[in-house]
């Protein structure tokens, strides 16, 4: 029931461009996408609802796909500040809500 | 306005002693919830309150009791604490369940020795 994330880790070099998938095997209401620095709590990205739209602020958009139960996030141009680990939450029937195990992103100059 | 606080910061129990996290958000929120957070495996969801008066279980319920005091409160009980317990706790609230922007806590890391 836990989303998969992958890849599990990336490091990239400042500028360059990354994407992070999310995959459920249950049909999604709604996708979430957090980020947690290190010995910080998680801080919410973006929320992308069934039937809604392409969302995205500055660098970092997301898309929804709902008839793959896929969610990715698209972070361009990385920034030294977009390094931490991301998480991304499923939204299911009966209300079942649930974070995948999360993806380590690690932005180097 | 603190959004959502957790106490203590930091504990340290041994094997069988009982303890309470308390948590409070200032945001008027609908529901809480209470997670854990090991290494590899994410956040996981302990119990979560929908709404004042509701408590329901999650995915890594057993070991744990909640209280849902008010409005503004969510109370984490560990009735006999064992190493397996040893976690970051976070707490968190939302307007609504599932759709809405989960607001988290600072976290509590918990060791049980």
């Amino acid at each position: 029931q836990q989303p998969v994330q992958s890849p599990q880790a990336v490091i990239l070099r400042e500028g360059e461009d990354a994407v992070i998938n999310c995959s459920s095997s249950k049909a999604l209401y709604s996708v979430h996408w957090y980020r947690q620095k290190h010995g910080e709590a998680p801080v919410f990205l973006m929320i992308l609802l069934k039937g809604g739209e392409q969302k995205g602020h500055d660098k970092i958009s997301a898309s929804f796909n709902e008839k793959k139960q896929q969610s990715s996030l698209y972070l361009t141009a990385s920034q030294l500040s977009y390094s931490g680990t991301y998480f991304c939450g499923t939204e299911s029937t009966g209300n079942q809500f649930y974070f995948g195990t999360g993806t380590s992103l690690t932005v180097i100059p | 306005n603190a959004g959502v606080t957790q106490t203590p910061k930091f504990q340290v129990l041994k094997t069988g002693q009982s303890m309470t996290l308390q948590c409070a958000q200032d945001m008027n929120h609908n529901s809480m919830y209470w997670y854990r957070q090991d290494p590899g495996m994410g956040l996981r969801l302990i119990y979560y309150s929908a709404s004042e008066g509701t408590t329901d279980k999650g995915e890594v319920p057993n070991g744990y009791n909640v209280s849902r005091l008010n409005k503004r409160e969510f109370s984490l009980r560990l009735e006999s604490a064992a190493p397996s317990q040893t976690s970051v706790y976070f707490c968190a609230s939302s307007e609504t369940r599932g759709q809405g922007e989960q607001y988290f806590g600072p976290g509590t890391r918990l060791t049980v020795t």
